[in-house]
């Protein structure tokens, strides 16, 4: 059975950079069938994508957050990351990661939907 | 930009069945979605994906009750025999040339 763990400081000072880590166990992030992405979760409100990683490198980003957002993989480590800079307060969130299917065969543009979901990691931007 | 609506409440009763709406904006009726479930202060869950055709692929043990159809830019969860644990915030997702939007959620109560 697939799982994913974040992993990070809970509490991050605004004006800094917000890094989180993906530890995915019970499957291979270097599967060509998937990306590898990062949600979150304001207090009180809906899910909010912040980007997606293929092993190979690619990258998506969602663009209201891409000027501040980094996402890289590590395949030797079966572990995927986030950075986010600048934070504000308007960053405390849950911060999810999750497997994203990628049906590569009939649509390359970029991943789909989101299958596997990690339990969450709250970040409060705080100084 | 693909935008997904969804109501923000919803309730019936204990043993009845519900049906939740996500629509798409205009011009992205035939977008593919997926559903996914999130209960009180747990992680979200996989339902399923639905096709524009109202085919769909649930996920690993989602049960029978759960159904998905399709109707122009309409993408509908039937949830049947309603229990307890249903009561949950329901999202609805999808996705296009690189880009993935949420819909802003429907909380589910079973009364």
């Amino acid at each position: 059975q697939l799982q994913l763990q974040e992993s990070g400081p809970g509490l991050v000072k605004p004006s800094e950079t917000l890094s989180l880590t993906c530890t995915v166990s019970g499957g291979s992030i270097s599967s060509r069938s998937y990306y590898w992405g990062w949600i979150r979760q304001p207090p009180g409100k809906g899910l909010e994508w912040i980007g997606s990683i293929h092993h190979s490198g690619s990258t998506h980003y969602n663009p209201s957050l891409e000027s501040r957002v980094t996402i890289s993989v590590d395949a030797s480590k079966n572990q995927f990351s986030l950075k986010l800079s600048s934070v504000t307060a308007a960053d405390t969130a849950v911060y999810y990661c999750a497997r994203q299917a990628y049906p590569y065969y009939y649509d390359s543009s970029g991943p789909h939907y989101f299958d596997y979901w990690g339990q969450g990691t709250l970040v409060t931007v705080s100084s | 930009q693909v935008v997904l609506t969804q109501s923000p409440s919803a309730s019936a009763s204990l043993g009845a069945s519900v049906k939740l709406t996500c629509t798409l904006s205009s011009g992205h009726s035939s977008y593919a979605i997926a559903w996914h479930q999130q209960q009180p202060e747990k992680g979200p869950r996989y339902l399923m994906k639905l096709n524009s055709d109202g085919s769909h692929s649930k996920g690993d043990g989602i049960p029978d009750r759960f159904s998905g159809s399709s109707s122009g830019a309409e993408r509908y969860l039937t949830i049947s025999s309603l229990q307890s644990e249903d009561e949950a915030d329901y999202y609805c997702q999808t996705w296009g040339a690189g880009i993935v939007v949420f819909g802003g959620g429907t909380k589910l109560t079973v009364l």
